[in-house]
């Protein structure tokens, strides 16, 4: 299957600082990516998908100007959680889609654990 | 809105014993079901899916059939390994997995030798 790596995987900051995410697709192109938050012990919650070159939709609930998420390529696209708060703290996931054959399903990253002091 | 119950882990079972791990959903219409599984410190990987009633999705020996009319995708496996120990989510998606999807709470999986 494709892969789709996230950067870092694991990251402390102090409150009130900014912390960005970087997902990439390492083979295919993504027309869509999307994130998604993990809390412990429960399912994974979307928060928004991403198109290339478009705005993100984000979920019911979810601060778009908290969260912000550019997808400027094919390959990447990052999640930058603003004034990170202790519970900000948390599991968040990307995935990444192409549109065409092996590639139209979502390909999951392996995470990034933000720890917010 | 739509929704996916799985039940509770975590569930723990000898090698070689049989494995159920119940899902339903609630959603309009006729939409994908899938199972995801999560291996310690790796990403979710599609493990299996269905499209439509009846059909049934299977893959590395486990199974899962799309019940409509009980609103069900149990996942199952006649001989589990140790090396299937992971967690495993029920999901689905109004049109394909490269859509919206909606997990389950997911339920970990742990197999004694």
């Amino acid at each position: 299957g494709a892969v789709v790596s996230q950067h870092p995987s694991r990251v402390i900051c102090k409150s009130g600082t900014s912390v960005k995410i970087e997902c990439r697709s390492l083979d295919f192109q993504a027309t869509t990516m999307f994130w998604y938050r993990q809390f412990p012990k429960k399912s994974l919650m979307l928060m928004a998908t991403s198109n290339e070159g478009s705005k993100a939709t984000y979920e019911q609930g979810v601060e778009k100007d908290k969260f912000l998420i550019n997808h400027a390529s094919l390959t990447l696209s990052t999640l930058t959680v603003t004034s990170a708060h202790p519970e900000d703290s948390s599991f968040y996931i990307c995935s990444a889609a192409g549109t065409s054959g092996n590639y139209n399903e979502q390909f999951f990253g392996p995470g990034t654990r933000l720890t917010v002091l | 809105g739509d929704s996916v119950t799985q039940m509770e882990g975590p569930v723990t079972l000898s090698e070689e014993a049989f494995l159920t791990i119940n899902c339903t959903y609630t959603a309009t219409g006729y939409p994908s079901l899938f199972w995801y599984v999560q291996y310690p410190g790796e990403g979710l990987q599609l493990l299996l899916k269905a499209t439509k009633a009846d059909d049934k999705g299977s893959n590395k020996g486990f199974e899962a059939t799309y019940r409509k009319e009980t609103t069900s995708f149990h996942l199952e496996k006649g001989s589990v390994q140790v090396s299937d120990s992971a967690v495993y989510f029920c999901a689905l998606s109004r049109y394909s997995s490269a859509s919206k999807i909606i997990f389950g709470s997911g339920t970990r999986l742990s197999i004694r030798p």
